[in-house]
């Protein structure tokens, strides 16, 4: 499987932190992307890096790639409160065929 | 534009019946792609439609099936329900493939 894992598994921390989670695969992959789910919910993107892009911000979100460490993550500067939720790491890789695969997620907790 | 719709929301099937869940893709969203969503599993993949082919299908038994309309609208199918067929069911669309998806907010079944 070429399924992302993310880590940590959950993290909690206070309104105004920040939370950095992270993503690594296993093959060369198009793009990876991250999405974030409330609750048991539809997912919602949050951002797409292509494999020939280092960095990219949204927001308060900064996304960073290393494909030679096979890696990502997702930095959520001056969290709030209405950040908990799920994040999920995507990856579109061309060995995997035209899908996504997930990883696990991370559970973050944001408290007030 | 309206986001993308699922129906029904909630489902309480009985093993051994079958199930039709429906899908409404964002206006002029030619991909759907359907995703099942266990605790045990995650996130997994399993198939997409594109222009009313089906362009990839994940590791699902036969029990699983789907079709796209020419209108874009998506419905999967699962036949001789399993308890483990218990899961949010997840539909996303996008304007071609793989980049940034729009999901639904799932459809819950539960089979007894």
């Amino acid at each position: 499987s070429q399924q992302g894992e993310e880590d940590p598994q959950a993290l909690s921390i206070q309104e105004g932190e920040n939370a950095t989670m992270n993503c690594s695969y296993k093959t060369s992959i198009n793009n990876l992307q991250w999405y974030r789910q409330n609750s048991g919910r539809g997912l919602v993107h949050l951002i797409l890096i292509r494999s020939n892009e280092r960095e990219k911000h949204s927001g308060r979100l900064r996304v960073t790639l290393d494909t030679s460490k096979k890696s990502s993550s997702l930095l959520i500067t001056a969290s709030r409160a209405a950040d908990t939720a799920s994040y999920f790491c995507a990856t579109d890789a061309t060995a995997a065929g035209n899908k996504l695969t997930f990883g696990g997620g991370t559970r973050v907790l944001v408290k007030p | 534009k309206a986001g993308v719709t699922q129906t029904p929301r909630y489902l309480i099937k009985t093993r051994g019946q079958q199930v039709t869940l429906s899908c409404s893709p964002i206006s002029g969203h030619r991909s759907v792609s359907w995703y099942q969503q266990t605790p045990g599993q995650g996130l997994q993949f399993l198939f997409e439609y594109f222009s009313e082919t089906q362009r990839n299908k994940g590791n699902f038994p036969g029990r699983f099936s789907g079709r796209q309309f020419s209108n874009s609208r998506s419905e999967m199918n699962v036949s001789t329900l399993e308890l483990g067929d218990s899961a949010l069911y997840l539909c996303a669309s996008s304007e071609r493939g793989l980049d940034e998806q729009y999901f639904g907010p799932g459809t819950r079944l539960t089979v007894t």
